[in-house]
């Protein structure tokens, strides 16, 4: 069953505005993690943000923002101020914690984000 | 320090040939991870070792062998793979901490 769904195979957006990516997930573990993850061409994937099932507020880091709605059980990731260099695949992942080294984080398919200047 | 790093950044080999590609950390990590990442695909994990232990094996074919020499370095050796294993491998590493870090990747051409 997938566990990380994400709708949105490719999005356009105009430089300088806000963008959402959606993110769903499944899991009856009470304990998990959430993630998104920037991969650019060069096929890096960079680490953006972490939201944890217990946390209260949601995660922001500069212009990285997840709303997450755990009764809907969505995380998505918001980009304000969108920028050219933001252009790259978005993956949404999520870890069931367990014992540490024994977790495994599951990807979504991903989003690909065109910004248009 | 917050990097992980991965030479070659791309290798070519045949069928016949053994290789190996190398990750390396100074971040004090204790879990590393191999992922295959195909073209337009998410990654798949391979291999997770924890504390220099193999932890989880996701039914890897045996041409592939993953090694973790010291915590900081973890390899994975390959062998006699076949062209369906060209991919982009990449490393990752994490702490008890939330993030997981990843590696630039190598690109895989098997021919």
């Amino acid at each position: 069953a997938q566990k990380i769904t994400q709708t949105q195979p490719g999005m356009f957006v105009q430089e300088k505005e806000a963008v959402t990516l959606d993110c769903t997930y499944d899991t009856s573990d009470p304990s998990y993690g959430l993630f998104w993850y920037k991969q650019p061409s060069s096929g890096e994937m960079i680490f953006l943000i972490y939201q944890g099932s217990y946390d209260q507020q949601n995660a922001t880091e500069g212009r990285y923002s997840l709303n997450f709605q755990k009764a809907r059980k969505s995380a998505n990731l918001v980009i304000s101020a969108s920028q050219l260099g933001d252009s790259a695949m978005y993956f949404c992942a999520m870890r069931e914690e367990g014992d540490f080294g024994n977790e495994k984080l599951t990807f979504g398919t991903g989003t690909r984000l065109t910004i248009i200047p | 320090d917050t990097e992980v790093t991965q030479t070659p950044k791309h290798l070519v080999m045949g069928m016949t040939n053994k290789k190996s590609l190398k990750c390396e950390q100074h971040m004090g990590h204790r879990a590393m991870y191999w992922y295959k990442q195909k073209a337009k695909k998410p990654p798949e994990l391979m291999f997770v070792y924890s504390y220099e232990k193999l932890s989880i094996n996701e039914s890897v074919p045996s041409r592939f062998s993953p090694e973790c020499p010291n915590s900081s370095l973890l390899n994975l050796h390959l062998h006699a793979l076949q062209p369906e294993d060209s991919a982009l491998y990449l490393c990752a590493s994490r702490t008890g901490e939330n993030e997981q870090f990843f590696g630039p990747g190598t690109r895989l051409t098997v021919l």
